[in-house]
């Protein structure tokens, strides 16, 4: 099984702080590399899908860059605000004659208002 | 509505009674998936449908069996339940136009709790 590494596990920061994660994959048999979205209570909702090395996507406050060949990506959040609260799950998609998803364990974040 | 429905929600059972948990999606999704939620281990892929009639094995399938007989629909059947398998489900779909189509990202049904006593 490849592993799919998420750091911190969790994470508390002040209401309008910058803040960032990271999420470490096997660079072989890569294929494209998602972040999701999970709030308590509710179901994961996708953020970004990167495929090319040097990927860089923002959606608002929220961007991610993806290397592919060193195996990392990470998922910044600007000016955070009490409403980021929740759990930031990235997952690898392989390729390697099957196209399995290897999901990390998560980075929970905590926003203080 | 776009959406990913499961059924039922919250289940109760008993070591070896044979239950199935229902997943449909109305998006004309090609590819679906059941994931399994424990504590400290995240989403584990237990089967995933690239189309019908096409089911393969994520990384924890023992103990559970799928079907695609239709584009929508992808039950996750437990043919004899153990407290093992008790956890949070969740089934997921997304389209797949092959492998030159990389960008897109899974829809997540609502979950199904499942405690096996």
């Amino acid at each position: 099984i490849l592993n799919v590494e998420q750091s911190p596990q969790s994470l508390h920061v002040q209401e309008g702080d910058s803040t960032n994660f990271t999420c470490s994959f096997p660079s072989s048999n890569f294929y494209a590399l998602h972040w999701y979205r999970w709030e308590t209570a509710k179901s994961p909702e996708a953020l970004f899908v990167m495929t090319l090395n040097g990927d860089e996507k923002k959606k608002g406050r929220i961007s991610a860059t993806l290397n592919t060949k060193e195996g990392y990506s990470y998922l910044y959040i600007k000016g955070s605000q009490p409403e980021d609260s929740a759990t930031y799950l990235c997952a690898s998609h392989t390729t390697s004659g099957t196209y399995k998803y290897i999901f990390g364990t998560g980075t929970r974040l905590k926003v203080l208002a | 509505e776009a959406q990913v429905t499961q059924n039922p929600r919250y289940l109760i059972t008993v070591t070896g009674k044979k239950l199935t948990v229902t997943c449909s999606q109305n998006m004309n999704h090609e590819y679906m998936s059941w994931y399994r939620q424990d504590p400290g281990l995240g989403l584990r892929q237990i089967y995933y449908s690239m189309n019908v009639e096409v089911t393969d094995k994520g990384d924890v399938p023992e103990g559970y069996k799928v079907s695609r007989k239709e584009k929508r629909n992808f039950p996750l059947i437990l043919e004899s339940p153990s407290p093992n398998q008790t956890s949070l489900y969740f089934c997921a779909s997304s389209h797949w136009y092959g492998p030159e189509y990389k960008g897109h990202a899974q829809f997540f049904g609502p979950g199904t709790r499942l405690t096996v006593l």
